[in-house]
């Protein structure tokens, strides 16, 4: 088993730009999440999904989307990147009744 | 009631010396508490974690304590050694679910040999 997979691992954006960050998870998980990692800040929740077809907001949602149409797959679109966007994202799956398996996490900045 | 507050935000230990990193929060459906522990440049793993209907739980080096009624936990780690130099996290669940995890700020613990 791969675990969690992200896609790109890395990634420099210019402002204005468009990019899709990919989750692939082979555990078989319901729910998927997209956090992001600040320095000083912890992991703050952007987006999650409970089930295929299903997603929801989170803590920062503003500036990204999101969509599940398969259950191993949870991608994070942004529609025009901002600087503020500027950040390490990490993709998670759980089942109901562990914790949480991270993926590897995808360095991106936008200059 | 979503906010889970972590203290200290930095902790440097000798070899061998105790660590403890407290959390509290306010949401009283919460129920399940999972520690992270998240090594420099790479993903945060799960550590140990407690449920609601117990007040401790050991793993070797590693214990996390609760107390529902005050609304903290802790994570302890006994003998410490370099390699349990990292940052790590608390956090909650929300809402009595086991879904959608919230998570404290952090804290650096350096292990000095």
């Amino acid at each position: 088993n791969a675990g969690v997979t992200q896609t790109p691992k890395f990634r420099v954006l210019k402002t204005g730009q468009s990019m899709t960050l990919l989750c692939a998870q082979d555990m078989n998980h319901e729910y998927m999440y997209w956090y992001r990692q600040d320095p000083g800040m912890g992991l703050r929740l952007i987006h999650y999904s409970v089930g295929e077809g299903t997603t929801a907001k989170g803590e920062v949602p503003d500036g990204y989307n999101v969509s599940r149409l398969k259950k191993q797959n949870f991608l994070l679109g942004l529609e025009s990147a901002a600087p503020s966007q500027t950040s390490v994202y990490f993709c998670a799956s759980s089942t109901v009744n562990y914790g949480y398996t991270f993926g590897s996490g995808t360095r991106l900045t936008v200059v | 009631g979503e906010n889970v507050e972590q203290h200290p935000s930095t902790l440097s230990v000798q070899e061998g010396d105790s660590a403890v990193i407290k959390c509290t929060y306010s949401d009283s459906a919460s129920n399940y508490f999972p520690w992270y522990k998240q090594e420099l440049g790479k993903r945060p793993q799960l550590i140990i974690d407690i449920r609601s209907n117990v007040g401790e739980k050991k793993d070797q080096r590693i214990a996390v304590t609760l107390n529902k009624t005050a609304k903290h936990f802790s994570l302890h780690i006994t003998e410490t050694q370099p390699e349990d130099s990292a940052v790590y996290f608390c956090a909650k669940n929300s809402g009595g679910s086991n879904y959608k995890l919230t998570f404290g700020k952090g804290t650096l613990l350096t292990v000095n040999p």
